[in-house]
């Protein structure tokens, strides 16, 4: 199993960019969650989807930021216009909701560099 | 909104101490998770608490689960420099709802 896949793992860009961030689920797993981390915030959850719909976006902070999941094995997190104040790790995690046990198993993570 | 505490923010330890951190809720949880998050590195789940009162253990790690639902614990006993990470509590409402990360514990640990 290669696990939860992100890209890129390091991105570099100027005030005013549009940053696309990629995700890959574990085959199998019906949601997926987007969490940013900051030394300041913590771990925050911006969006989740479950079966491909979005379930929760209360967590996004403005209309910058858009997350889309065309379908069951890929989803993207989008910040146009991005800022400063957007770098931060951003993370993206999948389970299999209605189990037992409902762990997160998180990707490798993003880190976003706004300069 | 709900929210999950956790105290401290960080803990500096000699090798071989032990080391706790809490996590606190605002509300009654269905579940409280721990993961370990290794420098540089992403969260990892490492176990589920679901009954009042329920206590798990894994080797040197002992994890809590209070009486109300409302409280855990983690206790490392005789740390070593492995343990090196931030753990973080994460709670969930009720099942189908968000789950929601404490700020985490860094723990660092001096050979």
């Amino acid at each position: 199993d290669a696990g939860v896949i992100q890209s890129p793992r390091h991105e570099v860009t100027e005030m005013g960019q549009e940053v696309t961030l990629r995700c890959k689920p574990i085959s199998g797993h019906n949601s997926l969650f987007w969490y940013r981390q900051t030394m300041m915030r913590g771990l925050e959850l911006l969006i989740y989807f479950n079966n491909n719909v979005p379930i929760d976006d209360s967590g996004m902070p403005e209309d910058r930021f858009s997350a889309k999941m065309p379908n069951a094995s890929f989803s993207t997190l989008k910040i146009q216009p991005s800022e400063p104040r957007d770098s931060a790790v951003y993370f993206c995690a999948s389970n299999l909701r209605g189990g037992m046990s409902e762990k997160l198993f998180f990707g490798s993570g993003t880190q976003l560099s706004v300069l | 909104g709900q929210q999950v505490m956790q105290i401290p923010q960080y803990q500096h330890v000699q090798e071989g101490e032990d080391f706790t951190t809490y996590c606190n809720s605002s509300t009654t949880l269905s579940n409280i998770q721990w993961y370990k998050q290794r420098p540089g590195g992403h969260p990892v789940f490492l176990i589920q608490l679901v009954k009042s009162g329920e206590v798990k253990k894994q080797k040197r790690l002992t994890f809590q689960f209070g009486e109300a639902k409302k409280n855990s614990s983690l206790h490392i006993t005789a740390t070593q420099t492995t343990d090196v990470g931030t753990y973080f509590c994460a709670g969930l409402r009720n099942q189908g709802g968000k789950l929601i990360f404490g700020q985490g514990t860094e723990l660092s640990v001096k050979p």
